[in-house]
């Protein structure tokens, strides 16, 4: 069974940084591409970044990049999104989503930007 | 940037009739293996999103038969045979091809 399980998620100030983490199993993970996606509250999701297999390409929406990194960790079978310079609009319940077929999320870790 | 259209935005249905969604991509989903990069998901208030179909049309483990997807290239249909209450929720259909996009939603409530 496949699982991925977040954490990091909590209240920052803006302009803050937090580390997400994704800790996956049941699938082999240096195979997929990992994604992360966010839900701000009362709105649709919105993909955030993935990396490929090997972390050799990373891509990022446009309001995250520069700010976002985007990193795994195959030995750990876990991928992180390091997030700084964080904004109020940033907000947002933040999922980790495995690239396999079918996709399968996790249960979402929630970030807060407030003063 | 492959942009997802959902229609309706909401759907009120009766329990035991039929319903229907629909999701437009800006861009083709058919990937060069001959799937459709395609799948819908619901998401009840306070959960994350659930698969309901992956490749346009098939259905993921567990979801009910009344359930069904079809479509290609860049026109997709999610349809319920006979609604159930547990069915509310918001509706999501996702692109997968190339980095991930959504459909705006569905809200689908009991009349």
């Amino acid at each position: 069974e496949v699982k991925l399980v977040e954490s990091g998620g909590g209240l920052v100030q803006p302009g803050g940084s937090l580390r997400l983490s994704c800790a996956a199993s049941g699938f082999t993970f240096n195979k997929y591409w990992m994604s992360w996606v966010r839900q701000a509250p009362g709105k649709g999701p919105e993909w955030v970044a993935n990396i490929k297999e090997d972390g050799s390409d990373k891509d990022y929406v446009d309001s995250v990049k520069g700010r976002f990194t985007i990193f795994r960790d195959n030995a750990k079978t876990s991928t992180y999104l390091q997030m700084s310079s964080l904004r109020v609009e940033d907000t947002a319940v933040y999922y980790c989503v495995s690239q396999t077929v079918p996709t399968n999320w996790g249960q979402g870790t929630l970030v807060i930007v407030s003063s | 940037d492959i942009v997802m259209t959902q229609s309706p935005l909401s759907l009120p249905v009766t329990p035991g009739e039929p319903a229907s969604i629909s999701c437009r991509s800006s861009q083709s989903l058919l990937y060069s293996n001959g799937y459709n990069y395609l799948d819908w998901y619901l998401q009840k208030p306070g959960q994350s999103p659930q698969l309901l179909i992956y490749w346009a049309s098939i259905r993921a483990s567990g979801v009910p038969d009344r359930f069904s997807g079809s479509g290609s290239g860049t026109d997709f249909t999610l349809k319920i045979s006979r609604v159930e209450a547990e069915d509310v929720g918001v509706y999501y259909c996702m692109q997968a091809i190339h980095r991930l996009t959504f459909g705006g939603g569905t809200k689908v409530e009991i009349k």
